[in-house]
């Protein structure tokens, strides 16, 4: 089992610019996460998908950032447009259980810097 | 969601040493999970405890869940340097069952 892809592992990009985070949870599992980790504030659970359906996205910090669940192998986390305070580790995790319940396979991260 | 904090922050030990971190709620918590992260990794579950005063042992690492659903503690025997990380909590609860992470604390090894 390759565990959880996510792409790019790496991005810089310049202000303003659109950034598109990609993630192919485990086949199988049911829920996928993304989470936003930096130094202040910790780990963050932006927003959740139980099969393919946003379930709670009160961790979206504001409209510029999106995300979709168009089928159950693909993932994607949208910023439009971009900013340097959105500069973080974004993680995607998957898992088999109902939202946080039980053990979560998080994705390696994509480290995103805004300039 | 509920918050859950966690202590300390950092603790530096000497390889060999024992090393404990704590999570606490000011409500009851109706499951705990225990991850850890590797310098420049990924968070990684070790264990989930939902019954009240709950301990389970992985080899070295000890996990405990208070009587009271409000603690739980991660508790290390003689660490060695693989144990450098940080060890976060976290909880699932709310109609969502949102998972919320602690600050996590950063454990490190002196060989």
């Amino acid at each position: 089992d390759a565990g959880v892809i996510q792409s790019p592992r790496h991005e810089v990009t310049e202000m303003g610019q659109e950034v598109t985070l990609r993630c192919k949870p485990i086949s199988g599992h049911n829920s996928l996460f993304w989470y936003r980790q930096t130094m202040m504030r910790g780990l963050e659970l932006l927003i959740y998908f139980n099969n393919n359906v946003p379930i709670d996205d009160s961790g979206m910090p504001e409209d510029r950032f999106s995300a979709k669940m168009p089928n159950a192998s693909f993932s994607t986390l949208k910023i439009q447009p971009s900013e340097p305070r959105d500069s973080a580790v974004y993680f995607c995790a998957s898992s088999t259980g109902l939202a946080g319940l039980g053990e979560q396979f998080f994705g390696p991260g994509t480290r995103l810097t805004v300039l | 969601g509920q918050q859950v904090m966690q202590i300390p922050q950092y603790q530096h030990v000497q390889e060999g040493e024992d090393f404990t971190t704590y999570c606490n709620s000011s409500t009851t918590l109706s499951n705990i999970q225990w991850y850890k992260q590797r310098p420049g990794g990924h968070p990684v579950f070790l264990i989930q405890l939902v019954k009240s005063g709950e301990v389970k042992k992985q080899k070295r690492l000890t996990f405990q869940f208070g009587e009271a659903k409000k603690n739980s503690s991660l508790h290390i025997t003689a660490t060695q340097t693989t144990d450098v990380g940080t060890y976060f909590c976290s909880h699932s609860g709310g109609s969502n069952y949102k998972l919320t992470f602690g600050k996590g604390t950063l454990l490190t090894v002196n060989p």
